[in-house]
């Protein structure tokens, strides 16, 4: 299995701009997790969905971020407009079914710079 | 809520020693998993260990252990013979088993370095 793969892997864009992250989760993972790494915040949880329904946004920071999860493979993160304080690593992470499967696995990230 | 707390922002060990990194988590649950994740430069985030609290044999993952204290609430992971490689970001998560919640609820991190 490839893993969980996130697109693209960097991100520059100025500010205004449309930005939108992408996430292939692992085969037969059914929970999927958009989480935000800052120096200054750590790790931050922004939305899960379990069988491609979003259970909790609460994390989702504003209006200009959306996030969709059309079918169980392919979730995409969307902020719009973008600012400079989204700069972030965002990280997609996917979890299984079953009491072999508690932990989650990451993707590699997309680093994204607004300008 | 829970919460959870990683009382040491940065670490350094010497190479082949032994350093231990603490975790201290707050829930009024008696049925949980517990993780320590990696994170090294690379960014990627690596499962290290996990613990289910229902356990009380401490999980091992070859140079990697950790000191769970369900009493006191007290999650803590050994490296042992310690590695260049070993040094990265580490994270330390709880999982609640009550009800459909899938969150993981993350310390701050930290941050371990390795010295030749």
């Amino acid at each position: 299995d490839a893993g969980v793969i996130q697109s693209p892997r960097h991100e520059v864009t100025e500010m205004g701009q449309e930005v939108t992250l992408r996430c292939k989760p692992i085969s037969g993972h059914n929970s999927l997790f958009w989480y935000r790494q800052t120096m200054m915040r750590g790790l931050e949880l922004l939305i899960y969905f379990n069988n491609n329904v979003p259970i909790d946004d609460s994390g989702m920071p504003e209006d200009r971020f959306s996030a969709k999860m059309p079918n169980a493979s392919f979730s995409t993160l969307k902020i719009q407009p973008s600012e400079p304080r989204d700069s972030a690593v965002y990280f997609c992470a996917t979890r299984g079914w079953g009491s072999s499967y508690n932990e989650q696995f990451f993707g590699p990230g997309t680093r994204l710079t607004v300008l | 809520a829970q919460t959870v707390t990683q009382s040491q922002p940065e670490m350094s060990v010497q190479e082949a020693e032994t350093v231990t990194l603490s975790c201290t988590y707050d829930t009024s649950e008696s049925d949980y998993y517990l993780f320590w994740y990696k994170q090294p430069p690379s960014r990627q985030m690596i499962l290290v260990i996990r613990q289910e609290a229902y356990k009380q044999q401490n999980a091992t993952e070859n140079r990697f252990s950790v000191n769970f204290q369900k009493a006191a609430k007290s999650f803590s992971l050994k490296i042992s013979d310690s590695q260049l490689g070993d040094a990265a970001m580490y994270f330390c998560a709880y999982r609640s088993l009550a009800g459909n919640n899938r969150k993981l609820i993350w310390g701050l991190g930290t941050s371990l370095a390795v010295n030749p």
